[in-house]
């Protein structure tokens, strides 16, 4: 199985701070086709998880600007330009390129 | 707007059975490949297993811990998928989501809490 490792587990943010979460897999999420199949979701505390980036750095429908995702082969990061409240929660990374989908350990995001 | 709605969730017996439902709605089930992932409480997400759309060949994948365990299957003409658990261990004790899977959308359920005790 494709191995999806975090950094860092925990970050306490300032609400209007950038964040950075960075996510690396064992092997290359890049397809035949070309595309990259990594995603990143958000748990908000009590929630399930919801798709905020696919592809690496497409926002799924309805997700803040301020999200972004950026990398390439086995090195992706995603950033929050400016934190707010409600970002708070766990985030993860999944890769989709190997039919067993594989998460990373999430990363816990507090508010200062 | 797509919405998925998982029931079926309980307490049984180590050894036991159990079988989740998961209701869709808001989009073609029919043509949707479908998964399971659980999440053990506080802990981190681990995929079980999908089904792939009729027009796919209707073929399942499942995760090594649960392979020959649990059935994942579907009743297209009730926009129904469906997760039967046997030989249940005290490990499986997780809450299970079915999400849609697709390369471009991840869905999830709210879920529902499966507790294999005795």
């Amino acid at each position: 199985d494709i191995v999806m490792t975090q950094t860092p587990l925990s970050l306490s943010v300032t609400p209007g701070q950038p964040a950075s979460i960075s996510c690396k897999s064992s092997q290359s999420l890049l397809h035949s086709d070309g595309k990259t199949f990594l995603f990143w979701f958000l748990q908000k505390p009590g929630q399930s998880p919801q798709l905020l980036l696919y592809e690496v750095s497409s926002r799924f429908s309805g997700v803040p600007d301020r999200f972004s995702g950026s990398g390439s082969g086995t090195d992706f990061t995603l950033k929050i330009s400016r934190v707010e409240a409600e970002d708070v929660g766990v985030y993860y990374c999944m890769q989709g390129i190997h039919p067993t989908w594989t998460f990373g350990q999430g990363t816990k995001v507090e508010i200062k | 707007e797509v919405q998925l709605v998982e029931s079926g969730g309980g307490l049984v017996k180590p050894g036991g059975s159990l079988r989740l439902s998961c209701a869709a709605s808001g989009f073609t089930f029919s043509n949707a490949w479908m998964s399971w992932v659980r999440q053990v409480p506080g802990k981190g997400l681990e995929w079980v297993g999908r089904i792939k759309s009729k027009t796919d060949g209707g073929t399942t994948d499942y995760a090594a811990p649960v392979k020959g365990r649990f059935t994942i299957s579907r009743d297209d003409s009730k926009n129904t998928l469906y997760l039967q658990m046997n030989s249940l261990k005290t490990e499986d004790t997780a809450v299970y989501y079915c999400t849609t899977d697709t390369r471009r959308s991840v869905i999830w359920g709210q879920g529902t809490m499966v507790t294999v005790s005795s």
